[in-house]
């Protein structure tokens, strides 16, 4: 079956550490990575998206994601965690025409 | 401002009933997806959209029916509501496909009692 796992359900971390949250996945092909936020009661934001190319990813945020094509994984990382980091975070996958999130890592930054 | 709106924000029917959710887009997106939040499940795809009058299932869509008459708007109806379909519903856009970010409304909380 085709899925996308986050394999932790809470991460904690002190403000100023780094941080990882980790995703895997099994699909078939070549599929498109995402990585999005969402704040309670908010719908989620777009994060930064692995397409081809460079493994390691920027995007919003100071977040970054490492592709690893031989372990199926795109983790998101933050050099510095901040307290406002803290919220919920999706892994998502496109993989021909069929949409998969993971079911989300709870992020807590304390201060 | 442009966006994505979904309403009602909250809402509580009984077992049975037809229920409609809305979805407005001012993007102009081509695609539109909803998505149901359950705890444990992550985001579910029930129904997602390519353009006006083109519709697809997605991994969950018994239940529910969606339209798509016009390029801003996906409304979600749940024909007989049953309490399996109590959860956050979610409605996103997107200007295209696999390379494309969605865009998310800020969900539907649907209790069906």
């Amino acid at each position: 079956a085709q899925s996308v796992a986050q394999p932790e359900d809470q991460v904690n971390v002190a403000e100023g550490n780094p941080l990882t949250v980790k995703c895997t996945y099994s699909v078939s092909g070549n599929p498109y990575l995402f990585w999005y936020v969402q704040y309670p009661n908010r719908g989620l934001q777009f994060l930064l998206k692995y397409i081809t190319g460079d493994n390691l990813v920027k995007g919003s945020y100071g977040f970054e994601a490492e592709f690893n094509k031989s372990q199926t994984s795109f983790h998101l990382k933050k050099p510095s965690a901040l307290v406002s980091d803290s919220a919920l975070y999706f892994c998502a996958v496109d993989n021909f025409n069929k949409f998969y999130f993971g079911s989300g890592t709870k992020l807590n930054v304390k201060p | 401002d442009a966006g994505i709106t979904q309403s009602p924000r909250y809402k509580i029917t009984e077992t049975g009933r037809q229920v409609t959710l809305m979805c407005h887009q001012t993007w102009s997106h081509s695609y539109m997806f909803w998505y149901r939040q359950d705890l444990g499940h992550g985001l579910r795809l029930i129904y997602y959209s390519a353009a006006a009058d083109i519709t697809d299932k997605g991994e969950v869509p018994d239940g529910y029916v969606v339209s798509r008459s016009k390029t801003e708007n996906f409304p979600l109806t749940l024909e007989s509501a049953t309490r399996s379909q109590t959860s956050v519903y979610f409605c996103a856009s997107g200007e295209g496909r696999g390379n494309q970010p969605q865009h998310f409304g800020d969900g539907t909380r649907l209790s069906i009692l």
